[in-house]
């Protein structure tokens, strides 16, 4: 699987858009782009995932770049249940297990 | 619930003994997953089922380490000879082998050797 680089932490205020943005620029042709938050004490939990189009569903929005080489999750409307470590992670669709990172570290401030 | 289950969701071991978690997936799901998660890191894959068979046993850390799904159905980590840096949250999911590939955690149990 690719590897992915995203900073370690991020503060956004409750409320506003959460972007938090995710390096991937060795992905391959057929590796999807993963994102799954994991709450304090909790197992992560799965957000939203897509190839080369953008996405969306209730919790976020997916933005891939054309090149495939960066991502962005949005968060529309942050609030404090969402601060969390949130991970990116490109896999081919139907692998074996997740190669998860350190995560960005995302805290809504009230 | 419906929900990955697991057991115990908290375990404390002298070094040296034997520990055995269990994990009950989505009753739909026919791939199982074990992660390991120490402090301050992302969980780190383990091992996984597709039905009972175990179709990646390579980055299970030691062997003393070792997991069972007999029926395809729950499936059990064995941890022998327990040692201090054994010391993580222990962690199990489920999925289906397509359709997206979505894998459901459960709450972990968290291990800790004294």
């Amino acid at each position: 699987d690719a590897k992915t680089t995203q900073p370690p932490s991020m503060d956004c205020a409750e409320g506003r858009a959460a972007n938090l943005p995710c390096n991937h620029s060795t992905i391959s042709g057929n590796e999807y782009v993963y994102w799954y938050r994991q709450i304090h004490s909790q197992g992560p939990q799965y957000i939203i995932h897509g190839l080369k189009n953008n996405e969306t569903n209730e919790m976020a929005s997916l933005i891939i770049t054309e090149d495939r080489k960066s991502s962005t999750l949005i968060l529309p409307h942050a609030t404090l249940r969402d601060t969390a470590v949130y991970y990116c992670i490109v896999r081919v669709e139907g692998a074996d297990g997740l190669t998860f990172g350190k995560g960005t570290h995302l805290i809504i401030q009230p | 619930d419906t929900g990955v289950s697991q057991d115990p969701r908290h375990k404390i071991t002298k070094r040296g003994q034997n520990v055995t978690f269990r994990c009950d997936p989505i009753s739909e799901h026919n791939r199982l997953y074990w992660y390991r998660q120490t402090l301050g890191q992302g969980p780190e894959f383990l091992t996984y089922f597709q039905n009972e068979a175990q179709l990646e046993k390579s980055r299970l850390l030691s062997d003393r380490f070792s997991a069972e799904r007999p029926k395809g159905s729950f499936s059990t980590l064995e941890i022998q000879r327990t040692e201090q840096g054994d010391s993580a949250m222990y962690l199990c999911a489920s999925s289906y082998q397509w359709l997206g590939s979505e894998a459901f955690f459960g709450q972990g149990t968290r291990l800790t050797v004294v």
